[in-house]
C-alpha cells in the first residue's frame, strides 16, 4: 500500500530550537509539496519540488525555513530557530506530473503536528 | 496571487439533508481538484475536473466545473455521518503545477 510517510508525527519543542521534519514520498513520484495547515490560514503551500529541484519556495519564510531533497526518497523541512507562531500541522504530499491540462494528484502524508512553546 | 475562494466556511446539516460547497476564482483555471479531510486526518484526493462545464459523479457526490472554468461546486445528496469532514478545492497557480487550496468547508452532520 503505497503512501507518503512523514516523521515525526508529533513534535513539541522550545522556542529557538531547530526542528527537522522528514518526508518519504511515494516511490516513483517526482513532485513533492510541503504545506502548513493552521486554523487561521488553512493549507498554505510552502515549497514545491520537481525531480528533487526546488521549483518554488515563495511561500516559505526564508530567514528561518529551508526545504531540501537530499535524494529521491527523502524530503526535509527545517525550521531554525523555531518560534511559537510556527505551531501548525505540516503536510508533505507527493505526485506525478500532470498530463495535458490536468494537474498532478497530490497524495498527502499524515502530517507532523508541531508545537513550539 | 491567484486564490480560490471557498464558501461557506462551515455547514451544519441533519443527516439526510443535501450539502453544497462552492469554489470561485477571479481567473480562469486550467483544472480544479477536490479533497476531503476527516477530523484529525490528512487531505485525500476525491476528483479532478478539467473540461469546461464538466460534471462528474461519485455515488452521492456530484462535482461541477463552470462553463467559464472560474467556479466549481461539490454537492452531496442525502448526507450521512460518514460525510463529516472538511472539503477543499485546489487549483494550480499561474500556469504551474503548484496546488493552491481554498480555505475549505467544514461539514458536520447531526444524526
Amino acid at each position: 500500500d503505497a503512501r507518503v510517510t512523514q516523521t515525526p508525527r508529533h513534535k513539541v519543542t522550545e522556542m529557538g530550537q531547530e526542528v527537522t521534519m522528514r518526508c518519504q514520498p511515494i516511490l516513483g513520484h517526482n513532485t513533492v509539496f510541503w504545506y502548513r495547515q493552521t486554523m487561521m490560514q488553512g493549507l498554505e503551500l510552502l515549497a514545491y519540488f520537481r525531480n528533487r529541484a526546488p521549483l518554488d519556495d515563495s511561500g516559505m519564510p526564508k530567514d528561518r525555513f529551508s526545504a531540501e531533497m537530499p535524494d529521491a526518497t527523502l524530503a526535509t523541512l527545517k525550521i531554525q530557530p523555531s518560534e511559537p507562531r510556527d505551531s501548525a500541522v505540516y503536510f508533505c504530499a507527493s505526485g506525478l506530473p500532470g498530463t495535458g491540462t490536468g494537474n498532478t494528484e497530490a497524495f498527502f502524508g499524515q502530517g507532523t503536528r508541531l508545537t513550539v512553546v | 496571487g491567484q486564490q480560490v475562494m471557498q464558501i461557506p466556511q462551515y455547514q451544519h446539516v441533519q443527516e439526510g439533508e443535501d450539502f453544497t460547497t462552492y469554489c470561485n476564482s477571479s481567473t480562469t483555471l486550467s483544472n480544479i481538484q477536490w479533497y476531503k479531510q476527516r477530523p484529525g486526518g490528512h487531505p485525500v484526493f476525491l476528483i479532478q475536473l478539467v473540461k469546461s462545464g464538466e460534471v462528474k459523479k461519485q455515488k452521492r457526490l456530484t462535482f461541477q466545473f463552470g462553463e467559464a472554468k472560474k467556479n466549481s461546486s461539490l454537492h452531496i445528496t442525502a448526507t450521512q455521518t460518514t460525510d463529516v469532514g472538511t472539503y477543499f478545492c485546489a487549483a494550480p497557480r499561474g500556469g504551474s503545477e503548484k496546488l493552491v487550496f481554498g480555505k475549505g468547508t467544514k461539514l458536520t452532520v447531526n444524526p
